[in-house]
């Protein structure tokens, strides 16, 4: 069956724009979760949306955005760019949330900020 | 409140069991101990789960004492493939959320 699959695969934007990443779940998975992973920091949970509602969300600044659509496709997005958010973006698809040894990971977007 | 913690790195050779620890400390009674394996440019993907005791699989073994507060993935007779970063992540199932450590790094060398 096909995995999770992020667009695009890499993105590179410049300071002070926004950027809409694009996450399709396993089919049946209708829980979808992003994490931003950088060098020093680790995986850092953004946002969980199940059934087109955000369940859960981190620490992260109201310029980190999510939603999901009714066929559990989601998209995260990121306004007015800083340096800072230069990272791997990874998308995790589950059939439901707190299901950890259920999420199945995408590749992840790198997204470079300069 | 819950938190994970794992070394940050560990080497090892070819042919030798691994073991990485992880403690998490203030986790409640029946939330789950998970380890994730994560090659570079991939997504994490999952390699064992347990709740207490010992669980094994054919990748990996997890024992967990009887106090929960530590767990320990280990890696029978690795192989140069098995270099990864290994992360260990509690699920609350009080609110479904997930508390992940920051990851040990696995080299093996030949």
């Amino acid at each position: 069956k096909a995995g999770v699959t992020q667009t695009p695969r890499y993105l590179i934007k410049t300071r002070g724009q926004q950027v809409t990443l694009s996450c399709s779940p396993i089919s049946g998975h209708r829980s979808v979760s992003w994490y931003q992973q950088t060098p020093g920091q680790g995986l850092q949970f953004l946002f969980e949306y199940f059934s087109e509602t955000q369940r859960n969300k981190g620490n992260f600044p109201g310029r980190f955005s999510g939603r999901q659509f009714s066929n559990s496709r989601s998209e995260m997005n990121v306004s007015t760019l800083e340096l800072g958010d230069s990272a791997l973006y990874l998308c995790a698809s589950s059939r439901r949330p707190g299901q950890p040894d259920g999420y199945t990971f995408g590749s992840g977007t790198r997204l470079t900020v300069v | 409140l819950a938190k994970t913690t794992q070394p940050i790195s560990m080497d090892s050779y070819e042919g030798q069991e691994v073991n990485i620890t992880c403690s998490h400390n203030n986790i409640a009674t029946n939330d789950y101990i998970t380890w994730y394996q994560q090659f570079p440019s991939q997504g994490p993907r999952f390699i064992i789960q347990g709740y207490k005791t010992k669980v094994t699989n054919e990748v990996a073994s997890l024992f967990i004492p009887a106090d929960r507060k530590s767990s320990t993935l280990s890696l029978p007779r690795v192989s140069l493939s098995d270099t990864a970063v290994y992360y260990c992540l509690v699920g609350l199932l009080s609110n479904y959320q997930l508390i992940w450590g920051a990851g040990t790094k696995l080299i093996i060398k030949p």
